[in-house]
């Protein structure tokens, strides 16, 4: 079956540091890969997604690039805020359905 | 304003007694999913719907029920709940059960307490 892994938190970073949350996946076929952000208190967002090999994702300063060869979709930015504080989950959908396999999520601290 | 609504968001209750977690989209979207987080584990599927009147099991169905009956509304049904089913539970809506591209939209959430 699908199957997300993702580095175990938190992540704790002082402002403006370089992020990256490491995800890597397991799916038949070809799967589409998302980026959801959970802030403290609220539903989950969709931050960004890539549907299609060597496919960027980005949005808000974040990047991520689907890499089938290393079946990772790992998620980058350049200089955290405090507001980037929040939890991070990387998805995957498969059979061009909409159902969601999520992974564990990694909570990320930034500091000022 | 596009949103998914959940009601309540906090819920305290008794094993056994039977409770209703409502969820409502105001996009018009097909799909609909039931999701609950809990610590170390992520956001598991428990049901979803592709459509009015059509529904499936997701991956931790076990003790729930769902319904469709109206395209905007996905109404989670407990009709026994247990100590094991305390929880942080989410509905979400997508345009489309047929593409995988779609964003899924996320309600508040709804905080369940079963003692």
């Amino acid at each position: 079956g699908n199957s997300v892994t993702q580095m175990e938190g938190p992540v704790t970073l002082s402002e403006e540091a370089f992020l990256t949350i490491n995800c890597t996946y397991t799916a038949t076929g070809y799967p589409s890969l998302f980026w959801y952000v959970q802030y403290p208190g609220e539903g989950l967002q969709l931050l960004l997604k890539a549907t299609k090999a060597d496919d960027k994702g980005s949005n808000k300063g974040f990047e991520a690039t689907y890499r089938k060869e290393t079946t990772s979709f790992h998620l980058e930015k350049g200089s955290v805020q405090v507001s980037d504080s929040a939890v991070y989950f990387c998805a995957l959908s498969d059979k061009g359905y909409s159902t969601l396999t999520f992974g564990k999520g990694t909570m990320l601290l930034v500091s000022p | 304003e596009a949103q998914v609504t959940q009601n309540p968001r906090y819920l305290i209750t008794v094993t056994g007694k039977k409770l209703t977690v409502t969820c409502s989209q105001n996009m018009n979207h097909e799909y609909m999913s039931w999701y609950r987080q809990d610590p170390g584990l992520g956001l598991r599927q428990i049901y979803y719907s592709m459509n009015v009147e059509v529904t499936d099991k997701g991956d931790v169905p076990e003790g729930y029920k769902v319904s469709r009956k109206e395209k905007r509304n996905f109404p989670l049904i407990l009709e026994s709940p247990s100590p094991n089913q305390t929880s942080l539970y989410f509905c979400a809506s997508s345009l489309s059960f047929r593409t995988d591209s779609y964003e899924q939209y996320f309600g508040p959430g709804t905080r369940l307490t079963v003692t």
